[in-house]
């Protein structure tokens, strides 16, 4: 049973702190997006990828905020320095472009608490 | 401005119990519409995805309907049961002319299925 992996599963930092929050996709498929949800402003995309190359993240804060996929079967979102209003969960989802429709599969999200 | 909207924000029904859960959109250039459920601290699972030509999809108790006229769905459930609680989010997929679509994420309503 293929499934999105995402570790840590929570996290509690201070202010200041860099976090590096993990994804590993469905082995196999090609596009992973990165999302976060706030019960403020629901689900958000922050950056997706296609083939590991960015093809979006204007929904992610460019001075603290960067996503990497150092291969396939990797995508990191970190978070440098860390504030209070990133607490929220965190979640990866992948998906294979090819698909009609393309269903995209979430993984259990990190829960980042900043204090 | 791409919007998804849903209501009710939150529901409570008896188990046992139908309900109809809302979606309204103002999204363009359509390209899907999915329902997903997201249990408590889990990431969200796909239910049902409707493209333009598509007015109803099932899932066992759940019905989505479509009408891309008027841009609105809902999400039927029959017969509830205690595992149908969760957060049901209503998300329309945007085609932008690449390959992969954008999601406009609605923030979703909280069901509560009480014995």
């Amino acid at each position: 049973d293929a499934r999105v992996t995402q570790t840590p599963r929570h996290k509690v930092t201070e202010m200041g702190q860099e976090v590096t929050m993990r994804c590993q996709p469905i082995l196999g498929h090609n596009t992973v997006f990165w999302y976060r949800q706030t019960m403020m402003q629901g689900l958000e995309l922050l950056a997706y990828f296609r083939n590991r190359a960015p093809l979006d993240d204007s929904g992610m804060p460019k001075d603290r905020f960067s996503a990497e996929m150092p291969d396939a079967t990797l995508a990191t979102l970190k978070i440098q320095p860390s504030e209070p209003r990133d607490s929220a969960v965190y979640f990866c989802a992948s998906g294979l472009v090819a698909a009609t429709p393309d269903t995209q599969y979430f993984g259990p999200g990190t829960r980042l608490t900043v204090l | 401005k791409n919007q998804v909207e849903q209501s009710p924000q939150s529901l409570i029904i008896l188990e046992g119990k139908n309900c109809t859960l809302q979606c309204n959109y103002t999204v363009s250039p359509f390209s899907n519409l999915r329902w997903y459920k997201q249990d408590t601290g889990r990431g969200p699972v796909s239910l049902t995805i409707m493209t333009f030509s598509e007015n109803t999809k099932s899932n066992g108790r759940y019905t989505a309907t479509l009408d891309a006229d008027t841009k609105q769905s809902s999400l039927h459930i029959t017969a509830s049961q205690l595992s149908d609680s969760a957060s049901y989010i209503c998300v329309v997929s945007v085609n932008y002319g690449g390959a992969t679509n954008k999601l406009i994420f609605g923030t979703g309503t909280l069901l509560a299925v009480q014995p």
